[in-house]
């Protein structure tokens, strides 16, 4: 199975700190999409970004930011000055580009933010 | 923006009992739509893919006889969790494709949390 992995579980963290989240993804695909969620605690997914694989340009949006490093198959997510806010459970995932389509999520990371 | 509904939210039933869960596109027309269940602190694992007019396709030790999906229509796919029991007790997300245009985006119901007692 082509996995998404998301090595770190929980990362706790003090509000204003930076944060980054790891994922690193596996693909036989030569076209394939990548994408953030964000997870709060009512449960309803958030679109954060999607990256399709001809596009490394990094991506900031406010305090988020992607670093999509096809070389070693990582698209890492950076929070900027952390808020209590941002404490949610972040999904990486991965989808390709043949047949269903379907999305690939990884174990997600546990952001907890803490005042 | 596209949107997806799921309902009810919250459901709780007895043990033996059946639930019907409905994710519907709002504003858009899914010809495909995904079946999701996400158990407390782990993370979505695809149940299920369903095409409108078309038997489901089941993802491996997924019951087909358990978790009865039906597609009847382009904006509304429906699943029934037959004969529930506690360890079927989950929260049940849905998504929908946007298959217009060629984007096949996804998006995503809010999500159903069953209770199973």
């Amino acid at each position: 199975a082509q996995k998404v992995t998301q090595a770190q579980t929980e990362i706790s963290v003090v509000e204003k700190e930076d944060v980054t989240l790891d994922c690193v993804y596996e693909t036989r695909d030569t076209t394939y999409y990548l994408f953030w969620y964000k997870q709060p605690p009512s449960g309803e997914l958030v679109f954060l970004i999607r990256r399709n694989s001809f596009d490394e340009q990094n991506e900031i949006s406010g305090r988020y930011s992607w670093n999509f490093q096809k070389s070693t198959s990582s698209f890492n997510f950076t929070i900027t000055a952390s808020q209590v806010v941002d404490s949610a459970v972040y999904f990486c995932a991965r989808r390709g580009n043949t047949g269903f389509q379907k999305l690939v999520f990884g174990t997600g990371t546990r952001l907890l933010v803490s005042p | 923006g596209a949107v997806v509904s799921q309902h009810p939210s919250r459901v709780i039933c007895k043990s033996g009992t059946s639930v019907k869960i409905e994710c519907r596109s709002l504003d858009f027309q899914a010809t495909t739509m995904f079946w999701y269940r996400q158990f407390p602190k782990q993370s979505l694992m695809l149940m299920a893919t369903s095409n409108e007019g078309s038997k489901a396709t089941y993802e491996q030790g997924v019951e087909k006889d358990k978790f009865l999906i039906n597609h009847a229509s382009l904006t509304l796919s429906t699943l029934t969790v037959t004969s529930a029991h506690p360890e079927d007790s989950s929260f049940y997300i849905c998504s929908a494709r946007d298959g217009t245009g060629g984007s096949y985006e996804q998006y995503f119901g809010p999500g159903t949390r069953l209770t199973v007692t």
